[in-house]
């Protein structure tokens, strides 16, 4: 099992430019999430699909939107890149958002960069 | 949402037992207390999580007072892997929020 996998691994854009970061997990899990962090920073939570169909926003969804493609996938858009978006992203998935014992599950993350 | 207080940093020896504390004194009755680790360059890890009885599982075990409002994580014995940033979370079956956590140097 390869667990949470996320493409690409390193992005630099330029400000204004858009792009998306996919995430897939083969867990069988019907949660998935998207976190940022910040330097020095703990993660924050930018969106979540608590099941396939659903996403809700989380603490710092601004300048985001997210698909959850199929129970599978869920990725992440940036539509006009801004250096305040420069971070590290995380995708996570769990078997039931909710549940006070959801374990969430990490990818290794994307590393942005905007200039 | 109820907060966790964690040390910056912490020194450890390797295969020596570390106890990495949390305080939440405003923790909630359906507060589960959490706990997750970050490795270097890597995304978190799940470690342990319990409600009132203390826990043990392969990785670790978790203290929790009996007032709730403080807990302890154990590593019996650190090894150079362990070093990483450890998260303590209060969660509620909403969202995991990530304070600042501890970072866990080992030393050889």
């Amino acid at each position: 099992n390869a667990g949470v996998t996320q493409t690409p691994k390193f992005q630099v854009l330029k400000t204004g430019q858009s792009m998306t970061l996919q995430c897939a997990q083969d867990m069988n899990h019907n949660s998935m999430y998207w976190y940022r962090q910040d330097p020095g920073m703990g993660l924050r939570l930018i969106y979540y699909s608590a099941s396939e169909g659903t996403t809700d926003k989380g603490e710092v969804p601004n300048g985001y939107n997210v698909s959850r493609l199929n129970k599978r996938e869920f990725s992440l858009r940036l539509e006009s890149a801004a250096p305040s978006q420069t971070s590290v992203y995380f995708c996570a998935s769990s078997d039931q958002a909710g549940q006070y014992t959801d374990t969430q599950y990490f990818g290794p993350g994307t590393r942005l960069t905007v200039l | 949402d109820a907060k966790t207080t964690q040390p910056n940093s912490m020194e450890s020896n390797e295969e020596e037992p570390v106890h990495l504390p949390c305080n939440h004194s405003t923790i909630s009755g359906t507060d589960y207390i959490h706990w997750y680790r970050q490795l270097p360059s890597q995304g978190p890890e799940y470690v342990i999580h319990g409600l009132t009885s203390n826990v043990n599982n392969r990785m670790a075990s978790l203290a929790i007072a009996e007032d709730r409002k403080s807990s302890t994580l154990i590593l019996h014995r650190a090894t150079l892997r362990d070093a990483a940033v450890y998260y303590c979370i209060l969660y509620a079956g909403n969202m995991l929020t990530f304070g600042g956590g501890t970072r866990l140097m080992v030393k050889p």
